[in-house]
């Protein structure tokens, strides 16, 4: 694997289930991001961790939960999710909480 | 006042044409601009980044900052099918916080 990926690419959940998005990172990063994308919408910053510290929440809802367990994996738990919250989510990572972020291709999410 | 305008057009051009993508922004503290670029159901990657005021050149892009009138620019010579994409202009603030424009949809016709 090269790269950000990102797991699962769609995923489709009810307003009461409990979910998680991947993200993991190969390019020997120390800092990680989550952005969400929605429709006719700029890109917005959701969380950012560096050396595994969350240092930016950027006023996000709490159903929505961040992990990052090591410099190569972070982590976006989902629960009582809203249909508004139906949007691309992307991964993105850097050096030194950079300009220079390397995005994943994003889960496509869908509340129901 | 949003931090960063840009017209989500969508923007059609004939190939070979030369393409003028732009964005304002309102805070005259922001050093760095970025330009990503975005194809259909992948994430944006970054296409350059201009610290300052000027141009910067790679191939055929070429990013341009006027720090007077707050206004960013991104052109784009000789345009390629494969140039069709989402382009989305973005400033760099501390702690990695990059804001974004909405991003303009770009389609190059051969």
């Amino acid at each position: 694997e090269t790269g950000v990926t990102q797991t699962p690419r769609h995923l489709v959940m009810g307003m009461t289930n409990k979910k998680s998005l991947k993200c993991e990172q190969h390019l020997g990063h120390n800092a990680m991001y989550w952005y969400k994308q929605s429709a006719k919408k700029p890109l917005e910053l959701m969380f950012v961790y560096s050396l595994e510290e969350r240092v930016e929440n950027n006023s996000v809802p709490s159903r929505f939960s961040p992990e990052c367990p090591n410099s190569s994996h972070l982590f976006l738990h989902l629960h009582t999710l809203q249909p508004e919250d139906s949007a691309l989510y992307l991964c993105a990572s850097s050096q030194d909480a950079g300009y220079e972020q390397y995005f994943g291709p994003g889960t496509r999410l869908t509340v129901t | 006042q949003k931090e960063v305008e840009q017209d989500p057009g969508p923007l059609s051009v004939p190939e070979g044409a030369i393409v003028s993508l732009n964005c304002t922004y309102s805070n005259s503290a922001f050093q760095y601009f970025m330009w990503y670029r975005q194809y259909s159901r992948k994430g944006p990657e970054l296409l350059m980044y201009t610290y300052s005021s000027g141009n910067k050149e790679d191939g055929r892009f070429t990013a341009q900052v006027d720090k007077s009138s707050k206004y960013i620019s991104l052109f784009i010579r000789d345009s390629q099918p494969s140039d069709s994409a989402t382009y989305l202009c973005a400033i760099f603030g501390s702690y990695g916080k990059l804001t974004f424009g909405q991003g303009t949809i770009l389609t190059v016709h051969p």
